[in-house]
């Protein structure tokens, strides 16, 4: 069956570091997203890319960055962890077009110490 | 500037009962308008949606009700089930965006 994964599923990392965040999608969707999901805060769009070879910053998107070499990856990236993207990390996928479902991955669980 | 309101933060419910999540905005270039249904430790899925054209859509103990005047849309669960616990967001779609502006969520429990 076609899916959404991401992994890991919790990582900790320490202040300053490099860390990447994968997700994969078997669906052969165009469009793909990456938000943050922080309690009062609700689901907010890190960056986002509608094909290969495309992103484009959301909301949130300083101190990340995702890069899209083909269709079935978008690996979204923080330079240089810090305390406040100690988050839980989604990535979604969609087929293309406005009205579009988005599927939704498992999440990733991130702390930064 | 938030573009989309959700109330309430959080809803307590008994079993068989009614839940109301009200979701208010402001652009009129808004178009389309689901809810997503997240279980905890999970992925948000998407439980419907409507488009401004309708003023209700309803799916099985779901609808939605939709008040273009009053740039409103709310999600009622009839019969409320415990296994209807979760956190619920509405969002919000801009004409010609593929991408989805989604509200703070709701977290629903039903009691048994």
């Amino acid at each position: 069956d076609a899916e959404i994964t991401q992994s890991p599923r919790h990582k900790i990392t320490e202040t300053g570091r490099q860390v990447t965040l994968a997700c994969h999608q078997t669906w052969n969707h165009n469009n793909m997203f990456w938000y943050r999901q922080d309690l009062g805060h609700g689901l907010r769009l890190i960056h986002y890319s509608y094909g290969v070879q495309d992103t484009n910053k959301g909301e949130v998107s300083d101190g990340y960055s995702v890069s899209r070499s083909n269709t079935e990856d978008l690996p979204l990236t923080l330079e240089s962890a810090a305390s406040s993207q100690t988050s839980v990390y989604f990535c979604a996928s969609s087929t293309g077009g406005p009205k579009d479902t988005q599927y939704f991955g498992p999440g990733t669980r991130l702390t930064v110490l | 500037q938030q573009q989309v309101k959700q109330s309430p933060q959080s809803l307590i419910v008994q079993k068989g009962g009614i839940s109301i999540i009200n979701c208010a905005y402001e652009n009129t270039a808004f178009d389309y308008f689901p809810w997503y249904q997240q279980f905890p430790g999970k992925g948000p899925a998407l439980l419907i949606a409507i488009r401004p054209d309708v003023s209700e859509k309803k799916e099985g103990r779901f609808t939605i009700s939709f008040n273009k005047s009053a740039k409103q849309f709310s999600l009622h669960i009839m019969d409320s089930q415990p296994g209807d616990s979760a956190t619920y967001f509405c969002a919000v779609n801009e004409g010609g965006s593929e991408k989805l502006v989604f509200g703070k969520g709701t977290k629903l429990t039903v009691n048994p």
